[in-house]
């Protein structure tokens, strides 16, 4: 099957720093990730659609500027989020499609943040 | 009215017992469907994936998508408690957007 990898898997960092996380695609190159928030007990939200060399496309309601996501290669996408504050700690997981493979997504493992 | 309604339970099963997941959506438009598992500080893993209606099984798991009604259930026979998941389901019509379910919260008891 599809094997979507984050890391880091676990971060804290201080209130007003950066955190940067990885996704990477391990065994097939995906042209589409997607990036989701999840609170405890609560079902995945989407952040941001990005596609490999343009834009990602937000959803509404999610800070472009604060949740920064870069696609630059087809098997790596990253999510950075800029002076984070407490209310950023969350889940973070990633998916990716595999082109021309099942209509469906590949989720990686997640990234819990916890912002002091 | 959301897309997808999914009861959150939590569901609570004896081990062995037979386990009925289901969700509801609107969308008369869906074709594709999924089923994930979604383990406590886990990714959600893809568990079953059908396109259209009718069924498929995987072992002791069984998909079951009636388009008609607009429903789709997952069964898990002789549950073990490593089922002890969140569940989630989710479909689309085509491209990119997913909708998922809230996810089912199940426990099964030794």
């Amino acid at each position: 099957g599809a094997v979507v990898s984050q890391h880091p898997s676990r971060v804290i960092c201080k209130s007003g720093t950066s955190v940067k996380i990885e996704c990477r695609s391990l065994d097939f190159q995906a042209t589409t990730m997607f990036w989701y928030r999840q609170f405890p007990k609560q079902s995945l939200m989407l952040m941001a659609t990005s596609n490999e060399g343009s834009k990602a496309t937000y959803e509404q309601g999610v800070e472009k500027d604060k949740f920064l996501i870069n696609h630059a290669s087809l098997t790596l996408s990253t999510l950075t989020v800029t002076s984070a504050h407490p209310e950023d700690s969350s889940f973070y997981i990633c998916s990716a499609r595999v082109p021309g493979g099942l209509e469906t997504q590949y989720f990686g493992p997640g990234t819990r943040l916890l912002v002091l | 009215q959301k897309e997808v309604e999914q009861d959150p339970g939590p569901l609570s099963v004896p081990e062995g017992a037979i386990v009925s997941l289901n969700c509801t959506y609107s969308n008369s438009a869906f074709q594709y469907f999924m089923w994930y598992r979604q383990y406590s500080r886990k990714g959600p893993e893809l568990l079953m994936y059908t396109y259209s209606s009718g069924n498929k099984e995987d072992g002791r798991f069984t998909a079951q998508v009636d388009k008609s009604s607009k429903y789709i259930s997952l069964f898990i026979r002789d549950s073990q408690p490593s089922d002890s998941a969140t569940y989630l389901c989710a479909m689309k019509v085509t491209g990119n957007q997913f909708y998922f379910g809230t996810g089912t919260s199940l426990t099964v008891i030794p």
